[in-house]
């Protein structure tokens, strides 16, 4: 079966720079979330699509913004990138109102230098 | 963590021996969900349980649920040395963001 699919898996960055991280969802799921995980840590909820419109929004730094495309894919931007922005960036999908399973892609491991 | 803590952070048995992790949470949800993360992977959907359920399993997996306590448990029966890995709960609301706990570093000796 399809799964998440994340791009790119790694990211290396400077400071100050920016990033763009790609989630694909499960096909006909039209709810995507976003996770960062900092080492040794449990996930962080940072926000959330239904139906291309932002959902909930979590601890999401206000240099990072993100949005949902006509085909469901979504995309987080992250500007002026910091040390602290160091981590795994998890999307997951699901299927609004028919699942409450949430499935995780692979993550994309963002390192700041 | 934002939401709760899990008991215990880290446990160690021997292979075929019985794991049990505790999870609790602070708010009232619609379910509570167990995910395992091998070291810096993905994570990956064990067991999903409603919030008017007490009980569940799946295959080598028992997951309870006590509301009145906001605690959860998940029992791995018979574990193998596979099943190593970090096991985190997460609660959420209907339809809602996923809050995590701090998660068990689970290590199964062969």
């Amino acid at each position: 079966a399809a799964g998440v699919i994340q791009s790119p898996r790694h990211l290396i960055k400077e400071k100050r720079e920016t990033a763009t991280l790609k989630c694909y969802p499960i096909p006909r799921h039209d709810t995507v979330y976003w996770y960062q995980q900092g080492p040794g840590q449990d996930p962080q909820f940072l926000i959330s699509f239904y139906e291309k419109m932002q959902s909930d929004k979590g601890s999401i730094p206000d240099r990072f913004s993100a949005q949902q495309f006509s085909d469901y894919h979504s995309e987080l931007n992250m500007s002026s990138l910091e040390l602290g922005d160091s981590a795994l960036y998890f999307c997951a999908s699901s299927l609004y109102l028919r699942t409450d399973t949430q499935y995780f892609g692979p993550g994309t491991r963002l390192t700041v230098l | 963590s934002q939401q709760g803590e899990e008991d215990p952070q880290a446990l160690s048995i021997q292979e075929g021996e019985n794991a049990t992790m505790n999870c609790s949470y602070k708010t009232s949800i619609n379910n509570l969900q167990w995910y395992r993360q091998n070291s810096g992977r993905g994570l990956v959907h064990l067991i999903l349980i409603r919030s008017n359920e007490r009980e569940k399993h799946s295959g080598r997996l028992r997951v309870t649920l006590d509301t009145s306590k906001k605690s959860s448990s998940l029992l791995i029966t018979a574990s193998r040395a596979a099943d190593t890995a970090s096991y985190f709960c997460a609660s959420a609301a209907y339809g809602n963001k996923l809050v995590f706990g701090a998660g068990t570093i689970l290590r199964v000796k062969s």
